[in-house]
């Protein structure tokens, strides 16, 4: 089962809306990434959480707040978003210490700043 | 800087030929390569991985390395309209957690 789950497939927010995206798997991976995908790109590394630790913050606006609660669940917290965060956003996991980066993705959540 | 390179295309390809996708890669030391297909509108999904020198098949499609030329390949026989999409190649970055993106070739099997 190479299941990545997120929530919600779609969300409009305004600039001042609080929201945030979910992410969950099954496959006792513990590394868990976040990505930004704008149209006609390819995927950018925002987060990376390994054993519910960050990991890498690729110098991301202080506006996305990643969270991990716990080895299967990853949250990405949203507050005062502009309209260029307006992208695709990407949950995906991975196992540790092979040596490999094999990422698992989610289905996305498609996000819209009004 | 680490880079992958890939042509955007599109590369257009008639029903039932092979369709032979290309990346070259900067980083000498990058050991592990993978292959995902994007829908339009939907996320990436691993279609093949390869970690050492020589092909890897599975089922129509094989992966190809050659570390010496510093390049991979994606080859898809029997190409199948279903198979339009784009394809992203993605090789190991500075961690075992970095991956460094092509731009992603467009490919187009035309019925």
């Amino acid at each position: 089962d190479t299941e990545v789950t997120q929530t919600p497939k779609h969300l409009v927010m305004g600039m001042t809306n609080k929201k945030s995206l979910k992410c969950e798997q099954h496959m006792g991976h513990r590394a868990m990434y976040w990505y930004k995908q704008k149209a006609k790109k390819p995927p950018e590394l925002m987060f990376v959480y390994s054993y519910e630790k960050l990991s890498i913050n690729e110098s991301v606006p202080s506006r996305f707040s990643p969270e991990c609660p716990n080895s299967s669940l990853l949250n990405l917290h949203l507050h005062a978003l502009q309209p260029e965060d307006s992208a695709l956003y990407l949950c995906a996991s991975s196992q540790t210490g092979t040596g490999k980066t094999e990422a698992f993705f989610g289905q996305g959540t498609r996000l819209t700043v009004v | 800087q680490k880079e992958v390179e890939q042509n955007s295309g599109p590369l257009s390809v008639p029903e039932g030929a092979i369709a032979s996708l290309n990346c070259t890669y900067s980083d000498r030391g990058s050991q592990s390569f993978f292959w995902y297909r994007q829908y339009s509108g939907k996320s990436p999904e691993l279609i093949m991985s390869i970690y050492s020198n020589g092909d890897k098949e599975d089922g129509r499609f094989t992966a190809q390395l050659n570390k010496a030329s510093q390049y991979v390949s994606l080859l898809i026989r029997d190409s199948q309209p279903s198979d339009s999409a784009t394809y992203l190649c993605a090789g190991e970055g500075g961690s075992n957690y970095q991956l460094i993106w092509g731009a992603g070739t467009k490919l187009i099997i035309k019925p």
